[in-house]
């Protein structure tokens, strides 16, 4: 069966600090892979998704980046946080675009 | 950008009672998903309705689409206190990616 994996399940960064945040899925191969953020009582917000090892679709244009240096690896980055990076971070993955997407359990991220 | 929007915001129902929520979107769909989210942790998906489909049942669950209205509703029937949770509706318009909505919160008293 399939797993994934986030880590850190908390963190406490202070701002201008770096930031990274991996995510591993297990027991499936090529899937697309997601990073969300989720404001406290709210939606989620889609940052980045990738569709293979190395293709990263940004979709909101900040601080943060992300990359995939291996097929289940997903990394979320950024060199100085901000303020407003604070939140819940979520990592997804599916077995084709518009699939049924899995969750992690999360990183709740504050920035001080 | 948030395509689906799920009303009411908020919802609280006395356990035993039936829980309805709605998500309206703005185009085109290939199919409409529901996923639930307890305080905290990662959202685990309910039930997907393909556009094609009218309605679908997973036990306590019913989704009904209706795209010429571009909506769709989740129906908990004999809700429990561990039905407290947000739930999402997220929609597939062939781009890559889901869209998803702010959410209802339901709270169920026991």
């Amino acid at each position: 069966s399939q797993t994934i994996h986030q880590w850190p399940a908390t963190l406490v960064q202070p701002v201008g600090s770096p930031l990274s945040l991996e995510c591993t899925v297990e027991g499936t191969s090529n899937p697309n892979l997601y990073w969300y953020r989720q404001a406290a009582g709210r939606g989620l917000q889609l940052l980045f998704y990738s569709v293979g090892i190395g293709q990263i679709s940004s979709e909101v244009p900040q601080n943060l980046s992300a990359s995939r240096p291996q097929d289940r690896q997903f990394i979320l980055s950024s060199k100085k946080l901000l303020l407003s990076d604070s939140g819940f971070y979520l990592c997804a993955w599916s077995k084709m675009a518009g699939d049924t997407q899995y969750f992690g359990p999360g990183t709740r991220l504050t920035v001080l | 950008s948030q395509q689906g929007e799920e009303d009411p915001q908020a919802l609280s129902i006395q356990e035993g009672e039936n829980a309805t929520m709605n998500c309206s979107y703005k185009t085109s769909i290939n199919n409409l998903q529901w996923y639930r989210q307890n305080s905290g942790r990662g959202l685990v998906h309910l039930i997907l309705i393909r556009s094609n489909e009218r309605e679908k049942h997973s036990g306590r669950l019913r989704v009904t689409l209706d795209t010429s209205k571009k909506s769709s509703s989740l129906l908990i029937t004999a809700s429990r206190a561990a039905d407290t949770a947000s739930y999402f509706c997220a929609t597939d318009a062939n781009d890559y990616k889901l869209s998803f909505g702010a959410g209802t919160t339901v709270t169920v008293r026991a």
